[in-house]
């Protein structure tokens, strides 16, 4: 089983700064099976990146996906205030069919 | 407008059932795989179990295997979730989100339902 850590836990920042956030894969992964997410307090997740990254539909050119191999990033290059929320990177595993989670980071003001 | 609702939640004794239903709108049910995703309070995300477009390939998380069962109503427009033997480790909001055609990820999710298993 992969598993998916993400750091910080935290990440404290204003309006305006750069976030960068960690997704590293226990082995080695497709780029085609990693996915961001984001969820904001009594929401339900919203998809920011597939494949790696490519924007899903309506989502600003601020969100950033790179990475390959075990390690992925999430870059968002100026923090606007609706951005402060909880981020998840999500694997699909085909041996056996699954979908995991990393535990999430924590963007906060 | 895309969307997906749930309904079903509620409180229920460990060791009982409850059925989770999940509606489907503004796009053509049938043609999308579907998931259930699960969020115990204060925690992260869990995926629980899968279904393909016509309801023939079914996968669960081994947290609900052999308790849980997925399934589907194409001409409904109806996702289901039958959950027995619940556990109060079962309590959380549980989510239903559509698969991504381009991708294996979930681009449309439902604003949940929250099961509570409590005696």
């Amino acid at each position: 089983e992969i598993v998916l850590t993400q750091s910080p836990g935290t990440l404290p920042l204003s309006p305006g700064e750069r976030a960068t956030l960690s997704c590293r894969a226990s082995q080695s992964i497709s780029s085609s099976y990693l996915a961001w997410y984001h969820q904001k307090p009594g929401q339900a997740p919203r998809l920011l990146i597939y494949g790696a990254s490519n924007r899903a539909s309506g989502i600003p050119d601020r969100f950033i996906g790179s990475g390959s191999g075990t390690d992925f990033t999430l870059t968002i290059s100026r923090l606007e205030p609706e951005d402060f929320a909880v981020y998840y990177c999500q694997l699909y595993g085909s041996s056996p069919p699954v979908w995991s989670f990393g535990q999430g980071t924590k963007v906060e003001i | 407008e895309v969307q997906l609702v749930e309904s079903g939640g509620g409180l229920v004794q460990p060791g009982g059932s409850l059925r989770l239903s999940c509606a489907a709108s503004g796009f053509t049910f049938s043609a999308y795989e579907i998931n259930w995703v699960r969020q115990a309070p204060g925690k992260g995300l869990e995926w629980i179990s899968y279904i393909s477009t016509r309801g023939i390939t079914i996968y669960y998380a081994d947290s609900v295997k052999g308790r849980f069962a997925i399934s589907r109503d194409n001409a409904k427009n109806l996702l289901y979730l039958q959950m027995n033997s619940l556990r109060p480790e079962d309590t959380a909001v549980y989510y239903c989100a559509r698969g991504d055609q381009k991708s294996v990820a979930f681009d449309i999710w439902g604003q949940g339902t929250m099961v509570t298993v409590s005696s």
